[in-house]
């Protein structure tokens, strides 16, 4: 079945670094991968859209990569302000179908002033 | 601005009761779902529409019933059949392919 992995364990990190959110994948091979921001008691917002036959995309002070081979993404906050703490979500689709994602259970980054 | 509209925003259900939550967006998107959050868990699909006048369960459906009677609204049904409803529930939408918009969620306790 398809499954995929996002880091539980908070990432803790001081202001002004780069974050880095990891999202791993298994038995499947999605056509394209997003992220999106959730804080606590609101739904999340979507922030970046990477297809498979795209390395990286980049948006403001985020990036995002996409490595077929190694079944896996990842999301890299750079400059990073306590404004971004948050809990970042990441979901996958696969073509043809309806489309439903696939939701990762999301990992929490906390910046520290 | 266009949007999807959660409500209400908190819920309490007595035991033995259905509780309706409403979703309404203005996004003119075809597609609306509705998910449930646990603490520490991803989003579960419960119920998907893709046109008005039918929808298709999801991963979890049980307990749980939608209507699709207007583009604009889907709204979602906990019936006393589900016997864990306590969770943050969030209703989305879209269109072909594109990225899911969220409502701000209805978080469901019992009484």
């Amino acid at each position: 079945s398809q499954k995929i992995e996002q880091n539980s364990e908070a990432l803790n990190i001081q202001e002004g670094k780069t974050a880095t959110l990891t999202c791993n994948y298994t038995n499947y091979s999605p056509a394209y991968l997003q992220w999106y921001r959730q804080d606590p008691g609101r739904g999340p917002v979507f922030l970046l859209l990477i297809r498979e036959n795209e390395k990286e995309k980049r948006k403001e002070r985020l990036k995002v990569t996409f490595d077929t081979t190694l079944k896996q993404s990842l999301f890299h906050i750079t400059a990073s302000q306590p404004a971004d703490s948050a809990t970042y979500l990441c979901a996958t689709h696969v073509s043809g179908g309806s489309y439903i994602p696939t939701f990762g259970r999301g990992t929490s980054l906390i910046v520290h002033p | 601005d266009g949007g999807i509209t959660q409500s209400p925003k908190y819920l309490f259900r007595k035991e033995g009761q259905n509780v309706t939550l409403s979703c309404e967006q203005n996004l003119n998107h075809d597609a609306m779902y509705w998910y449930r959050q646990d603490p520490g868990q991803g989003l579960r699909l419960i119920y998907y529409s893709q046109i008005v006048n039918d929808f298709q369960k999801g991963d979890i459906a049980e307990g749980y019933s939608v209507s699709r009677e207007k583009k604009e609204s889907f709204p979602l049904t906990v019936t006393s059949a589900q016997k864990n409803p306590t969770a943050f529930y969030l209703c989305a939408s879209t269109t072909a392919t594109a990225p899911q918009h969220f409502g701000d969620g209805t978080r469901l306790s019992i009484l």
